[in-house]
């Protein structure tokens, strides 16, 4: 009954690979969203949709490709993975039409390492 | 322009001792303020935000619109409460929180 669910938990691969994240709600909600956790613990937002739809797309290397097939996924794909690409991802939904989409409900991260 | 600033990126203090996480804001409206917890390796999660004006775990937070600020306290910490936390302000998006950059909390015992 988990409501966000990222999958893989742990990813540990080479630079120069590709890598796909991906992400689902069961809480009905509209919006998702994907964040960047640094060594640092700062949150960072790099994506948003909106029933498909992208709405944010912060300052994000073209590298990082977000796609959603249906507003329950929201999944982020990697290509040539870089050294500073590691850090935790988190995926989020909220329900739009709140302030700030309401509460935000995080999944568990997915802790890249890039070798 | 919206920011959120956490000017502790670290605090320490005795179990039993009062605990005050400070945020302050700026935003040209009236925004909604939250505090979100992130226990250690697990997601992050709603605190409390300030229009339910309700304690949760024993932290409290009030919205001083003159001062900007949305300051998170409990009168008396536990060792449970370390933790990361985040203060976030919405305003006129509907998708998009403002985030501070996190004040790592440690209850020493």
């Amino acid at each position: 009954d988990t409501a966000v669910s990222q999958t893989p938990k742990y990813l540990v691969t080479q630079m120069g690979n590709d890598k796909s994240i991906k992400c689902e709600q069961n809480l009905g909600h509209d919006t998702m969203y994907w964040y960047k956790q640094d060594s640092k613990k700062f949150l960072k937002i790099m994506f948003s949709y909106n029933n498909k739809e992208l709405i944010i797309n912060e300052t994000v290397p073209n590298r990082f490709s977000p796609k959603s097939p249906d507003k329950a996924h929201l999944n982020l794909h990697i290509n040539s993975l870089e050294l500073g690409d590691s850090a935790v991802y988190f995926c989020a939904s909220s329900q739009a039409g709140t302030s700030g989409g309401g509460e935000q409900f995080f999944g568990p991260g997915t802790r890249l390492t890039v070798l | 322009a919206q920011r959120v600033t956490q000017p502790e990126k670290l605090l320490s203090v005795f179990k039993g001792a009062p605990v005050e996480l400070k945020c302050n804001y700026s935003y040209s409206g009236s925004p909604e303020l939250f505090w979100y917890v992130q226990y250690s390796r697990q997601r992050l999660q709603l605190l409390l935000r300030h229009i339910s004006r309700e304690s949760i775990k024993g932290f409290t937070a009030d919205l001083n619109k003159g001062e900007t600020s949305f300051h998170l306290k409990k009168p008396f910490a536990q060792e449970e409460d370390s933790a990361m936390y985040y203060c976030a302000l919405s305003g006129h998006s509907n998708y998009q929180l403002i985030w501070g950059a996190g004040t790592k909390l440690i209850i020493k015992p």
